[in-house]
């Protein structure tokens, strides 16, 4: 049974750096892009990028100046990093996976990390 | 960017009834890559229609998806209890991806 599962620090002040992990197990890691999605509390979905086992990268315009994604393929994981984090970046953040050829949407997620910036 | 509209924002019905829920989008989504996801609280979202009319795998056949070009509807012929839920489209046909707002079908 494949499983994503994250974890990465839940509390940031302003100006900090985000940081996020997801690891693939039971499954391959070569089929698909990897991706990160973010949810504001009690608001809608938002994509931030993603990132195939090579090392190729789709970032969203809105972030992409802030946005790092990377992938260590020896432990079937891929992470998030946002830089210059502020309130609006409170959220929680999800990783999921989009099939390579012939996609159909996201058809396996994370159970979500809750990120909060404060100071 | 493909802006997606969904409508109504909340849809308070009861089990049994109908849902139709609809998606809109600001331009063509290319080959009808549009999918809908379930979401209930404090989980992540559940793939439950993609390409706009397959159902994902363990979908119930009361789940249905229609639509092509810019519009697109969730029909959920038979609400069952554990329906109540809010669900979002999602078009995966031109980057960057995009979600709709989402509709709250509520008791």
């Amino acid at each position: 049974q494949v499983q994503l599962q994250q974890w990465g620090a839940g509390l940031l002040k302003p100006s900090e750096t985000l940081s996020l992990t997801c690891a693939v197990s039971g499954g391959s890691f070569s089929s698909f892009y990897w991706n990160w999605i973010r949810q504001p509390p009690g608001k809608g979905l938002e994509w931030i990028g993603e990132i195939d086992h090579s090392g190729i990268t789709n970032y969203n315009p809105s972030l992409k100046s802030r946005v790092t994604m990377s992938v260590d393929t020896s432990k079937n994981q891929f992470s998030l990093k946002l830089r210059s984090v502020t309130a609006a970046d409170t959220s929680v953040y999800y990783c999921a996976r989009v099939q390579h050829w012939l996609p159909r949407g996201f058809d396996l997620w994370g159970q979500g990390t809750l990120v909060t910036v404060s100071s | 960017e493909i802006v997606l509209t969904q409508s109504p924002g909340t849809l308070s019905l009861s089990p049994g009834e109908r849902a139709i829920l609809s998606c809109r989008a600001s331009q063509d989504i290319r080959r009808d890559y549009l999918a809908w996801y379930q979401q209930k609280p404090g989980q992540a979202p559940r793939l439950f229609i993609y390409e706009a009319s397959t159902r994902a795998t363990g979908i119930p056949d009361r789940f249905s998806g229609s639509g092509s070009g810019t519009d697109f509807t969730l029909t959920i012929t038979r609400l069952e209890p554990e329906d109540f839920a809010v669900f979002y489209c999602q078009q995966y046909g031109s980057s960057p991806w995009t979600f709709g707002q989402g509709t709250k079908v509520e008791i």
